[in-house]
């Protein structure tokens, strides 16, 4: 039973569009969502993360939004530029070591100039 | 400025061969893990650390072995090597809590084929 799920295996967007990749998860014990960003040939960058106690963190062009009744996350990249063109990973925490952190199959984001 | 660092980047083994993948980080992090990416997936958790000398099972624990001898050091041994095995490895280390889950950096990873 997969316990985070990224159900968008790519998603294409123009460049200066709004890019939305979403992430839904099963275990209601998850306390802390991050998301990562990656690149081919490289390890996975952190990129936003959210603490169960909020409903949206921001930083920048990123923006997480998190329902926690629909057990549902998403980030919103505005606007989208080509370098995002990455895969990007949700991942999810149920204690206080991000190191324990499952992670969803990730989305591949292209952003077309 | 380092940061987490994989060795070998690349490897192809025989099935049954034994080896070690070497991970090390210079961030002063307390805690470390590894884990695997097969294509078309997320990253697995397979052994973890919170400080030198305590490690823990993660998702996918069998046929490898850690140990953390040294806050720097978080080695991988794959005990027999199995087809199975081959996959992308990728080792990470963070601080622990600082009043929120702090987020993990991540090495280049190790690209592994056993044959």
């Amino acid at each position: 039973d997969q316990q985070v799920k990224q159900n968008s295996p790519s998603l294409s967007v123009q460049e200066g569009r709004i890019s939305i990749l979403n992430c839904d998860y099963t275990n209601s014990m998850f306390d802390y969502f991050l998301w990562y960003k990656k690149y081919p040939a490289e390890g996975p960058t952190f990129l936003i993360s959210i603490s169960s106690i909020k409903d949206k963190n921001e930083d920048g062009r990123f923006t997480v939004f998190l329902n926690k009744s629909a057990k549902h996350l998403s980030l919103h990249i505005v606007p989208s530029q080509p370098g995002d063109s990455a895969v990007y990973f949700c991942a999810a925490s149920g204690d206080t070591n991000a190191g324990k952190s499952t992670f969803g199959d990730g989305t591949t984001l292209t952003v077309k100039p | 400025n380092a940061g987490v660092t994989q060795t070998p980047k690349f490897q192809v083994l025989k099935t049954g061969q034994s080896m070690t993948l070497q991970c090390a980080q210079d961030m002063n992090h307390e805690y470390m893990s590894w884990y695997r990416q097969d294509p078309g997936m997320g990253l697995r958790l397979i052994h973890y650390s919170v400080g030198a000398g305590i490690t823990d099972q993660g998702e996918v624990p069998n046929g490898y072995n850690v140990s953390r001898s040294t806050t720097e050091d978080f080695p991988l041994r794959l005990l027999s090597a199995a087809p199975s095995q081959t996959s992308v490895y990728f080792c990470a280390s963070s601080y622990s809590w600082r009043g929120k889950a702090q987020p993990q950096h991540f090495g280049d990873g190790t690209r592994l084929s056993i044959l």
